[in-house]
């Protein structure tokens, strides 16, 4: 079971990029790393999902490096509206079993 | 097109009763997940179904039961409530996903069930 750590809360200004690193030691061949993001009395919602190197889409990027034990959620020139919880979650599949594993989430505080 | 929602949004229950949460999507996603939310404990999965007809357990089955008769809904069952099972209860579906797939797994999640058992 791929277990991630986070961390527990970070502060951006308005404009900065922000990066958000989520650490799975013991993430498997077939596990694929997804992020999310959450607003208060909301569910999550799906940011991006990313297997190895580097996705991108119009929310944001997604870095992982060669051994996969960490990835990095970049969030481009952040708003107000971006202060939220960011959860890393590793989707491991395979042999009969599926496991969703979320992290704690980081709470990001985006100030004027 | 509502996505996932989730009945009720509230309640409150005494120890030792019975409640039925139901979750419906109109996606027609094949894939269904029920998880709770504690605080400083990020998202923990309860149980989920790969399809109409099938259930299995997540990482917290224990105290809770599910079923998934229709494609469209899935139902968390408590059938003697404890007040360690206060907390948010979140669904969610996905079209793609499951233990044989190594594919994409975007889910889409409902807006939440506040339960507290006293």
């Amino acid at each position: 079971l791929a277990k991630t750590t986070q961390p527990i809360s970070m502060d951006s200004y308005e404009g900065q990029e922000v990066n958000i690193t989520c650490s799975h030691n013991n993430i498997a061949t077939n596990d694929y790393i997804t992020w999310y993001q959450q607003f208060p009395s909301q569910g999550p919602r799906f940011i991006i999902q990313g297997y190895k190197t580097k996705v991108t889409n119009e929310v944001a990027s997604l870095f992982i490096p060669a051994d996969r034990k960490s990835s990095t959620l970049s969030l481009p020139r952040v708003s107000l509206s971006d202060t939220a919880v960011y959860y890393c979650l590793v989707v491991a599949s395979g042999a009969g079993s599926y496991q969703l594993t979320f992290g704690k989430g980081t709470k990001l505080s985006v100030i004027p | 097109n509502a996505g996932v929602t989730q009945t009720p949004k509230f309640r409150v229950l005494k120890t030792g009763q019975s409640m039925t949460l139901l979750c419906a999507q109109d996606m027609n996603h094949e894939y269904m997940y029920w998880y709770r939310q504690d605080p400083g404990m990020g998202l923990r999965l309860i149980h989920y179904s790969v399809g109409e007809g099938t259930t299995a357990k997540g990482e917290v089955p224990d105290g809770y039961n599910v079923s998934r008769l229709k494609k469209q809904n899935f139902l968390l069952g408590l059938e003697s409530a404890a007040p360690s099972q206060t907390s948010v209860y979140f669904c969610a579906s996905s079209p793609t996903g499951g233990p044989l797939s190594v594919s994409y797994n975007e889910q889409f999640f409902g807006p939440g069930t506040r339960l507290t058992v006293l």
